[in-house]
């Protein structure tokens, strides 16, 4: 069966500094990978998507992802976080021709001033 | 604007009295889903629909109903609610399947 871990439930981290937030899948056959940003109060947006191709995959708000087949994993990073970056952060997988997208129980990111 | 639009924000009601969120999109996606959103469980899907009239269960469907009698509208049903129903539902929309989703903002239901 398809599933998505996402191994920090909280993740602080100082200003500036860089951040990585693990996600890992499994899954025996082809699949697409997101992250989702969610803010307080709010809906999730798109943070980025890995459908094909290149396994670096850049986002919006100076994230980036890597999709490690071998490793199954895709975690998403960004070299310098700000306080607005606060904010929790999901991991979602779909094997391709498949109608659900599995989401992963999420990871708080805390950015410290 | 595009936007995923969902009413109400938030929602107290009481066990077994029936009511409707609904949910309309204005980018003629064809694919629409609804997912609650429940503390250690992330996002789990209840039904979604591929266009007018096809809709299927999700992983957690019991208890709920949907419709898609028109492209924009994917409104979701609780005939008779639980207090195991109150959670954060999310409805969302996309172009096409697996292309990424637009969610909206999302209604708080508490059912007593």
């Amino acid at each position: 069966a398809q599933s998505v871990t996402q191994l920090d439930s909280q993740v602080p981290v100082f200003e500036e500094a860089p951040v990585e937030l693990r996600c890992n899948y499994s899954s025996s056959v082809s699949v697409y990978l997101f992250w989702y940003v969610q803010y307080p109060n709010q809906g999730l947006q798109l943070l980025l998507k890995y459908l094909s191709g290149s396994t670096l995959v850049k986002g919006i708000n100076g994230f980036e992802a890597e999709f490690n087949k071998s490793q199954t994993s895709f975690h998403l990073r960004k070299p310098s976080v700000h306080i607005s970056d606060t904010a929790e952060y999901f991991c979602a997988v779909s094997e391709t021709g498949a109608n659900n997208l599995f989401f992963g129980t999420g990871t708080r990111l805390t950015v410290i001033p | 604007e595009a936007q995923v639009t969902q009413n109400p924000r938030y929602l107290i009601t009481v066990t077994g009295k029936k009511l409707t969120v609904t949910c309309s999109q204005n980018m003629n996606h064809e694919y629409m889903s609804w997912y609650r959103q429940d503390p250690g469980l992330g996002l789990r899907q209840i039904y979604y629909s591929m266009n007018v009239e096809v809709t299927d269960k999700g992983d957690v469907p019991e208890g709920y109903k949907v419709s898609r009698k028109e492209k924009r509208n994917f409104p979701l049903i609780l005939e008779s609610p639980s207090p195991n129903q109150t959670s954060l539902y999310f409805c969302a929309s996309s172009v096409r399947q697996n292309y990424g989703y637009t969610f909206g903002s999302g209604t708080r239901l508490t059912v007593v």
